[in-house]
């Protein structure tokens, strides 16, 4: 069965703290993307991997940096974390912008 | 700007119903679609696809309809059950870049 696996399900941390999201996939898939999702806002592009070390902004990329250095895993950081990043993070992963992207199960960001 | 749009963010339907969710557009260079249901504080999990070359595509209670020239795509579910109370998502991807677009998503609630 396909999976993505998110490290944390849920995690608070304090303003200025520097965050790492884990996410790793069993599928072999070349492309994994994050996500963040906030009502009324739907799911936002953050980064997206199409390679091992390769990454390419999303829509919203500023404060957060990427890192794949394998395959199945990447990595989302949170430089200085701020308030205005809390937030639902979500990783995926597909075969290709032609096939479904599976998702993990989501990381609740609270940033006090 | 948002090339995926969700215009219901809310919809009510009794058990045993049809239920349509409906998502617009903007780029004609998408040439793939997708539903994603969404429980609370869980990832979200893929439902169906359409191809641009298809207008419909079925998968049991799950139909979704392809309306290229008006730029619009339906999801329907027949007949509904109280288990597919969720947040549905629509998606898209083409040769517009290396992401899927997600509109911002519509609460099912079906009433037993």
């Amino acid at each position: 069965d396909v999976k993505v696996t998110q490290s944390s399900r849920y995690l608070v941390k304090r303003t200025g703290e520097k965050v790492f999201l884990e996410c790793v996939q069993d599928m072999d898939h070349e492309n994994m993307f994050w996500y963040r999702q906030d009502p009324g806002l739907g799911l936002r592009l953050i980064y997206f991997s199409y390679d091992v070390k390769m990454k390419e902004k999303g829509d919203i990329p500023e404060g957060y940096s990427v890192s794949r250095e394998k395959k199945e895993r990447f990595s989302l950081i949170l430089e200085s974390a701020s308030t205005n990043q809390t937030s639902m993070y979500l990783c995926a992963s597909s075969l290709g912008l032609n096939h479904e992207a599976f998702f993990g199960q989501g990381t609740r960001l609270t940033v006090v | 700007d948002q090339q995926v749009k969700q215009n219901s963010p809310s919809l009510s339907v009794q058990e045993g119903r049809i239920s349509i969710l409906n998502c617009d557009y903007t780029n004609s260079m998408f040439d793939y679609f997708l539903w994603y249901k969404k429980y609370p504080a869980e990832g979200p999990t893929f439902l169906i696809s359409i191809s641009s070359i298809k207008d419909k595509n079925e998968d049991g209670r799950f139909t979704v309809f392809l309306n290229k020239s008006a730029k619009h795509l339906s999801l329907h579910i027949v007949p509904s059950q109280p288990g597919d109370s969720a947040v549905y998502f629509c998606a898209a991807s083409g040769n517009t870049g290396n992401q899927f677009y997600f509109g911002t998503g519509t609460s099912l609630t079906v009433i037993p």
